[in-house]
């Protein structure tokens, strides 16, 4: 079990580009979860899947964010026409759902910076 | 909504103290899970010690340990004879047990700990 991963875990845009972020969970995880972190802040939820079916998007889930989980397996985030004010860590996370536990597994992030 | 509250920004504590870090929830359930979340520099967030709000007995995992105030809505962490290795930001944060399985965080502590 190699743990949450995603992938850049940096990425630097201009402002106007689109760009994807993925995300793989542990293996057999049947929850996703997406999750963004601005400086001195604590993680605000975005949105969450169990299994392929995405369940719940939060308000800070904006028109130009779009979330998809093929398969209930990898998960990928897409911004398009990125703004300034989408510079932020964006965290995946991972869990079993409740008849395996409750704890969320949490990716090293990927940093985007928007230029 | 559910609002988790951090009141201490920076905590400082030497090498083998105690130090506790303060955390305060709102919410209208009788049934929850709170965790404390550790997230040091530039690596991802681990699970410290979690608590389920239907036990009276408070958790505790190794040195760590949480003084549950349910009718207070207070949890807070303390971390007995501190390691070098504790340095980091450390997260509140609040689930419901439903089946909206999202993590609410507070905005943080961080931790320095000082020889």
């Amino acid at each position: 079990d190699t743990g949450v991963s995603q992938d850049p875990r940096h990425k630097i845009t201009k402002r106007g580009q689109n760009v994807t972020f993925r995300c793989d969970p542990i293996s057999e995880h049947n929850r996703l979860y997406w999750y963004r972190q601005t400086l001195g802040q604590g993680p605000e939820f975005l949105t969450y899947f169990q299994n392929e079916a995405q369940l719940e998007k939060s308000r800070l889930l904006s028109d130009r964010f779009s979330a998809e989980r093929p398969k209930g397996s990898f998960s990928t985030l897409e911004i398009q026409r990125t703004e300034q004010g989408d510079s932020a860590m964006y965290l995946c996370a991972s869990s079993l759902g409740r008849q395996g536990g409750y704890e969320q597994y949490f990716g090293p992030g990927t940093r985007l910076t928007v230029t | 909504a559910q609002t988790v509250t951090q009141s201490q920004p920076e905590m400082s504590v030497q090498e083998a103290e105690t130090v506790t870090l303060s955390c305060t929830y709102d919410t209208s359930e009788s049934d929850y899970y709170l965790f404390w979340y550790k997230q040091p520099p530039s690596r991802q967030m681990i699970l410290v010690i979690r608590q389920e709000a239907y036990k009276q007995q408070n958790a505790t995992e190794n040195r760590f340990s949480v003084n549950f105030q349910k009718a207070a809505k207070s949890f807070s962490l303390k971390i007995s004879d501190s390691q070098l290795g504790d340095a980091a930001m450390y997260f509140c944060a609040y689930r419901t047990t439903g089946t909206a399985s999202k993590l609410t965080f507070g905005t943080g502590t961080r931790l320095q700990v000082t020889l």
